[in-house]
């Protein structure tokens, strides 16, 4: 199993602004995902992270809009930039270990005003 | 397009009672994960089948896959209230690097 931590874990925060969310895993995996819950709703992937290599965003999600950073194996940062209140949510980080079982971090619940 | 689908999208079932969740997904898998989310928690991962035929059980819960039909089932027997939560099927399909496409999950209410 993998343990996950994500900060903040919650935020409010105003229009136009934005925030990075942290995720970090207690130990070294080759892929993390973000995923993104809205109110009442199943989860939709927005990118995968590589360490290594640019991140690979799903269909309806952008760097400018969600930057992401993957500098070592058991860390990555997401970014919700130029905020609305469509962006309210809840953001979450997973990984794969061995034997095909993937992780969810606790999540970072984010309103914006 | 990608698409899993579970049904019921809400149960609500007696203590004691069997009932079984479905998830039809529309391409050829890897793999199928059930996962539970309780309201405001994040998502507590329950099983992960492989390959077809796989049944996996732990406590009431017991999880098969039918890739042929592309179906997985997750059958709960004698409910107790403490399942109640939400219930997301997932699926990982042929290469595409292990990233995860969800079902719109089912809100399962045990009453006494």
């Amino acid at each position: 199993s993998a343990v996950i931590s994500q900060k903040p874990s919650r935020d409010i925060c105003q229009r136009g602004t934005s925030l990075t969310i942290q995720c970090q895993v207690d130990s070294q995996v080759t892929m993390m995902f973000w995923y993104r819950q809205q109110p009442g709703q199943s989860l939709t992937l927005i990118a995968t992270a590589n360490q290594g290599s640019e991140a690979t965003y799903e269909s309806g999600f952008v760097i400018d809009k969600f930057p992401i950073s993957r500098p070592n194996l058991t860390f990555s940062t997401l970014t919700v930039s130029n905020m609305s209140p469509e962006d309210s949510s809840i953001y979450l980080c997973s990984v794969e270990t061995g034997h095909y079982e993937q992780y969810f971090g606790p999540g970072t619940r984010l309103t914006v005003t | 397009e990608l698409k899993v689908e579970q049904n019921p999208l809400f149960l609500s079932m007696q203590e004691g009672k069997n009932y079984t969740i479905y998830c039809n997904y529309s391409t050829t898998s890897d793999r199928l994960y059930w996962y539970r989310q309780d309201p405001g928690k994040s998502l507590e991962s329950l099983f992960v089948l492989l390959s077809n035929g796989a049944v996996k059980q732990e406590g009431r819960l017991m999880a098969s896959l039918d890739t042929k039909a592309r179906l997985s089932t997750l059958h709960i027997t004698a409910a107790v209230h403490d399942l109640s939560a939400t219930y997301f099927c997932a699926e990982s399909h042929t290469g595409t690097a292990s990233k995860l496409t969800f079902g719109t999950g089912t809100r399962l209410q045990v009453t006494l």
